[in-house]
């Protein structure tokens, strides 16, 4: 058990851009998580998976962002034509039961 | 008006202290409680996780929860340099629902 991986840790990228961060959770654990966190706020709840099924998004969550997790393993965040509003902590937090562990995160910046 | 609130401090401590952090919450459905400790530019580490109301303790930290004030604690007593760090409570309604954040509580251990 390595813990929650997250890639890359850090991602500067120029407005209007994509990127893409990569989640590997904890083995076996089938609940996985995505949140943003911003300069002197607590992580912000994006999404959410049970196994390969994405059962909640947040609002937050405009039509520039998608989340997938094939086949129940590994998650992607893919963020389309960034903002200088997108630059944040994302932050991926994996559970199998109810306590729930976080990588370091990737940390955005749109410049 | 935010479902749970924290205190942003800085709160500022001798070496030895005990330390108290606490949080309010509105959504009275929260049953599982959670602290965070996060140090900067890393991700959130689980410190405590406590079921409805009651107190837990594990080594120098102890959780508090009293639902019928929406209102939790957490204790750490002998205070070390090495617990300055920002801490943040987190709740949840249900199992394996996302978790709400406070916003977190920065703390200085002073050597």
């Amino acid at each position: 058990d390595t813990g929650v991986s997250q890639n890359p840790r850090h991602k500067i990228t120029k407005r209007g851009q994509n990127v893409t961060f990569r989640c590997d959770p904890i083995s076996e654990h089938n609940r996985l998580y995505w949140y943003r966190q911003t300069l002197g706020q607590g992580p912000e709840f994006l999404t959410y998976f049970q196994n390969e099924a994405q059962l909640e998004k947040s609002r937050l969550l405009s039509d520039r962002f998608s989340a997938e997790r094939p086949k129940g393993s590994f998650s992607t965040l893919e963020i389309q034509r960034t903002e200088q509003g997108d630059s944040a902590m994302y932050l991926c937090a994996s559970s199998l039961a109810n306590e729930a562990f976080f990588g370091q995160g990737t940390r955005l910046t749109v410049v | 008006q935010k479902e749970v609130e924290q205190d942003p401090g800085p709160l500022s401590v001798p070496e030895g202290a005990i330390v108290s952090l606490n949080c309010t919450y509105s959504n009275s459905a929260f049953q599982y409680f959670m602290w965070y400790r996060q140090y900067s530019r890393k991700g959130p580490e689980l410190l405590m996780y406590t079921y409805s109301s009651g107190n837990k303790e594990d080594g120098r930290f102890t959780a508090q929860v009293d639902k019928s004030s929406k209102y939790i604690s957490l204790f750490i007593r002998d205070s070390q340099p090495s617990d300055s760090a920002t801490y943040l409570c987190a709740m949840r309604a249900g199992y394996g629902n996302k978790l709400v954040f406070g916003a977190g509580t920065i703390l200085r251990v002073k050597s």
